[in-house]
Formats: C-alpha cells, sequence, structure tokens
C-alpha cells in the first residue's frame, strides 16, 4: 500500500537558519504530494502540492519539489522564523488506490525555532 | 467564504458510551473525509462521503461508521467507546471529484477523550 516516511523529530532551529525536512514515498501509482502544517491547537492547513514529477510547490518562502526518480517531495526555507514553529506533515493521494480523496500522511515533524 | 466547522470542539465520554461528532463542509464543497489524529499512530483516514455515499473506508473497526446528508454535512459515530479512542478527529472537506488532485481543506477538530 501507498506509504509516506518523513525525518523524525523534533527539529530545533534559530530564526533565520535553512530548513530542510525529509519526506520519500510509496505509492501504487503517479500520486499529487502535499505538505501540510498545524499550529498548535488547531486543524491542518494546505501548505504546498505539486501534482507530476519536477512541479515545484512553494508558498510563504517554502519550497518542495516532486522528484520522481528518489520518490521523494522534501521541504525546504531559506530562513525561518520564530512563526514557522509547528507541525509539519508530508502527505500523497494516489488515484489507483480506487479514491483521489484519502489521505496518507507521514507521522509529522515537530519543527520550533527560537528567536 | 466561511471555512470547514466542526462540533463539539471537545468532548469527554466514559468507556462504551458513544458518541457523535459532526462536521459542516466549506460551502459548494460536496466530498467529506474523517481523519483520526493519535500521538501513536498519526494521522489516519476513517472514510470520505460524497452524495451521500460512503466512496472509500479506511482500516477501522465497524464501531466507526458515518453518514453524510444532502446538504453536505456530515457525521460520524463511534459507538461502545474503547481508551484507545481519544484522539483528535478531522474532517476535511473537498470541492469537486473531477479535480486531477486532491486538496482538502480541515476543520480544526473535534477533541474525543474516553476515560
Amino acid at each position: 500500500g501507498d506509504s509516506v516516511t518523513q525525518m523524525e523529530g523534533p527539529v530545533t532551529l534559530s530564526e533565520e537558519a535553512f530548513l530542510t525536512i525529509n519526506c520519500t514515498y510509496t505509492a501504487t501509482g503517479y500520486p499529487s504530494l502535499f505538505w501540510y502544517v498545524q499550529y498548535p491547537g488547531e486543524g491542518l492547513q494546505l501548505l504546498l502540492k505539486a501534482t507530476k514529477a519536477d512541479d515545484k510547490g512553494s508558498n510563504k518562502g517554502f519550497e518542495a519539489t516532486y522528484r520522481k526518480e528518489t520518490t521523494s517531495f522534501h521541504l525546504e526555507k531559506g530562513s525561518v522564523q520564530v512563526s514557522d514553529s509547528a507541525v509539519y506533515f508530508c502527505a500523497l493521494s494516489d488515484p489507483s488506490g480506487g479514491s483521489n480523496y484519502k489521505l496518507t500522511f507521514g507521522k509529522g515533524t515537530l519543527l520550533t525555532v527560537n528567536p | 467564504k466561511a471555512g470547514v466547522t466542526q462540533t463539539p470542539r471537545y468532548l469527554i465520554k466514559t468507556r462504551g458510551q458513544q458518541v457523535t461528532l459532526s462536521c459542516s463542509p466549506i460551502s459548494g464543497h460536496r466530498s467529506v473525509s474523517w481523519y483520526q489524529q493519535t500521538p501513536g499512530q498519526g494521522l489516519q483516514f476513517l472514510f470520505e462521503y460524497f452524495s451521500e455515499t460512503q466512496r472509500n473506508k479506511g482500516n477501522f473497526p465497524g464501531r466507526f461508521s458515518g453518514r453524510q446528508f444532502s446538504n453536505s454535512r456530515s457525521e460520524m459515530n463511534v459507538s461502545t467507546l474503547e481508551l484507545g479512542d481519544s484522539a483528535l478527529y478531522l474532517c476535511a472537506s473537498s470541492p469537486s471529484p473531477w479535480r486531477v488532485y486532491n486538496e482538502q481543506f480541515f476543520g480544526p477538530g473535534t477533541r474525543l477523550t474516553v476515560l
């Protein structure tokens, strides 16, 4: 079945540091890939997405590139802020699995940014 | 446009009881999905409804059920509650089944505690 593996946290960085959160996936078909963010006490917010190989999703300074050859979708940001402190989830949806509406999530990575 | 709303936000029940959670999708969205989030298992797909029909179901026991109404609002029910059912239950809505990719919009969740 489909699966998503993301780097274990927690990750602690100083403000303005470079961020990378690794994500790799296994899927039967040709999935769409997502990064969601969850702030304390809130639901999930879509951060960025990519639907085909070599697509780059970007939002709020975050970027991730869909790499089919390495089955990866690593999240990066050049300069993190304290307000980026949250839990980040990598996810995929695989239409070949019978439904385009089932998201398979990684375990999540807690990011803490210190001033 | 109002986001996905979930009620109640917090719930405390005892073992053996049953519970019903409610989700109102974004106006115009016809697909509603439910996820369970726990520290141990992470985010797991429960089921997805479209036009009052369950289209996909995750690997949960039959104690977990749901339904969708003609106005796209959805409810999920858990009967004979167990301690392990304590979790954050997230609802997500999607605009259309004909989109190439699945972009889901999440509500804030219902925090269920089983004592």
